[in-house]
């Protein structure tokens, strides 16, 4: 069974802070690793990840995918209180496409 | 463009009975998925479609859950009967093409609590 595990659980910052997300997996025939953003309605999509050491990057947010330790981060820099939200980190690891969700990162980021 | 569109947004239900939710998908999306979210959790798969055909329905609760995509367009998810632990936000997303080569696009959820 594929299983997805994320740190910190919780994460409480002030703004202006550079934080790192850590997401580790563990799949078969890894397809791909997907992050997405949540606040508190649905979840919105970051970035898909494919390849080793291929960086990200969409303005303070940057990703990066690590095929042979099997985990990736999530880095957000100078954070703002509106990056205050839970951060998925989905793989896909089947042929079929399903995407296993880890169980999030609650980030709170305080003015 | 239109994005994923479910209702209903809340519902509140007593053990035991039934609620169906109903989800249309992005025009064109062929994959469909029904997720279940239990608080403070991530999303689990409960179904995948693939037009209207489903390709992994492994964690859906077959005893009480059932769930159809009628023309491969719109779908719905039925649960009956109830149970506490049905409480969740069920998402429903679609994809173009099979995920890991696409991303989803969820729906707002419905949000159930089951009393």
């Amino acid at each position: 069974e594929d299983k997805v595990v994320q740190s910190p659980l919780s994460l409480v910052v002030h703004e202006g802070d550079t934080v790192t997300l850590n997401c580790s997996y563990e799949v078969t025939n890894f397809r791909s690793l997907l992050w997405y953003k949540q606040e508190k309605k649905a979840p919105t999509f970051l970035f898909m990840l494919t390849s080793s050491g291929i960086e990200k990057k969409s303005g303070r947010l940057s990703s990066i995918l690590d095929k042979k330790e099997l985990f990736s981060i999530l880095n957000i820099t100078a954070t703002q209180t509106g990056d205050s939200a839970v951060y998925l980190c989905a793989v896909v690891g089947t042929s079929y496409g399903k995407l296993t969700f880890g169980q999030g990162t609650i980030l709170t980021v305080h003015p | 463009e239109a994005g994923v569109a479910q209702s209903p947004r809340y519902k509140i239900i007593e053990k035991r009975q039934s609620v169906a939710f109903w989800c249309n998908p992005i025009s064109g999306h062929a994959t469909l998925y029904w997720y279940q979210q239990i608080l403070g959790q991530g999303p689990k798969l409960l179904i995948q479609f693939q037009n209207n055909g489903v390709v992994d329905d492994s964690q859906l609760p077959k005893d009480r859950f059932s769930a159809e995509r009628l023309k491969g367009v719109d779908s719905t998810l039925k649960i009956q009967p109830a149970k506490l632990e049905d409480s969740a936000v069920y998402l429903c997303a679609s994809s173009l093409v099979r995920a890991g080569t696409g991303e989803l696009f969820f729906g707002e959820g419905s949000r159930l609590t089951v009393l």
